[in-house]
């Protein structure tokens, strides 16, 4: 199964700065078919996880253009411009290339 | 708008049995692969099995191999998940989601319990 390690695990942010979540998988998430299907989820507490980012870098309605995606092969990146009060959550990468699909460990943003 | 509803988890004792339903509505449910994705108490994430829109494929992670039966009803809107020989690692919160591969739309989930 593809290993998906995200870091850090645990990120202290200061409301108005820039925030980065990394995500590295043990294989690369090219798919044959010539996609990367890596994703980043959300999930507030007590919420179902909600998608933000498809395919590595791109955003779904409604989620606000402060988040970003981006990376190739295997390493991928999460971005925050600006961290707002409701980002301090905890996020999810996950890729759906290679079956089993797997997530990473989570990242949890925490005010510093 | 898109809503996926389950239903069906509860307390089981280690060896029982569960049938979990998810009744879709807000889309054209026969067009979308269908999923189940689990998540332990206070822990990550595991994706658990997926269908195809006709039910002709279907995929299981391997820990539940043999065990877990993914099906769908489209006449229905409505995805299951029969849940057999249930260990105390089965204990989760599992959500439906629409589709597999770029699934954009989970439920709120049902919590399944396996203790004895």
């Amino acid at each position: 199964d593809v290993v998906m390690t995200q870091s850090p695990l645990s990120l202290p942010v200061t409301l108005g700065q820039p925030a980065s979540i990394s995500c590295r998988s043990s294989q690369s998430l090219v798919h044959s078919d010539g996609n990367t299907y890596l994703n980043w989820f959300q999930q507030r507490p007590g919420q179902s996880p909600r998608r933000l980012i498809y395919k590595v870098s791109n955003r779904d309605s409604g989620v606000p253009d402060r988040f970003s995606g981006s990376g190739s092969g295997t390493d991928f990146t999460l971005k925050i411009s600006r961290v707002e009060a409701e980002d301090v959550t905890v996020y999810y990468c996950i890729q759906d290339t290679h079956w089993p699909y797997t997530f990473g460990q989570g990242t949890k943003l925490e005010i510093k | 708008e898109v809503q996926l509803v389950e239903s069906g988890g509860a307390l089981v004792q280690p060896g029982g049995s569960l049938r979990l339903s998810c009744a879709a509505s807000g889309f054209t449910f026969s067009s979308y692969w269908m999923s189940w994705v689990r998540q332990a108490p206070g822990k990550g994430l595991e994706w658990v099995a997926n269908t195809k829109q006709d039910g002709s494929e279907k995929y299981y992670v391997d820990s539940v191999k043999g065990r877990f039966t993914i099906s769908r009803d489209n006449a229905k809107n409505s995805l299951y998940l029969q849940m057999n020989s249930l260990r105390v690692e089965d204990t989760a919160v599992y959500y439906c989601a629409r589709g597999a591969r770029g699934s954009d739309y989970w439920g709120q989930g049902t919590l399944v319990t396996v203790s004895s």
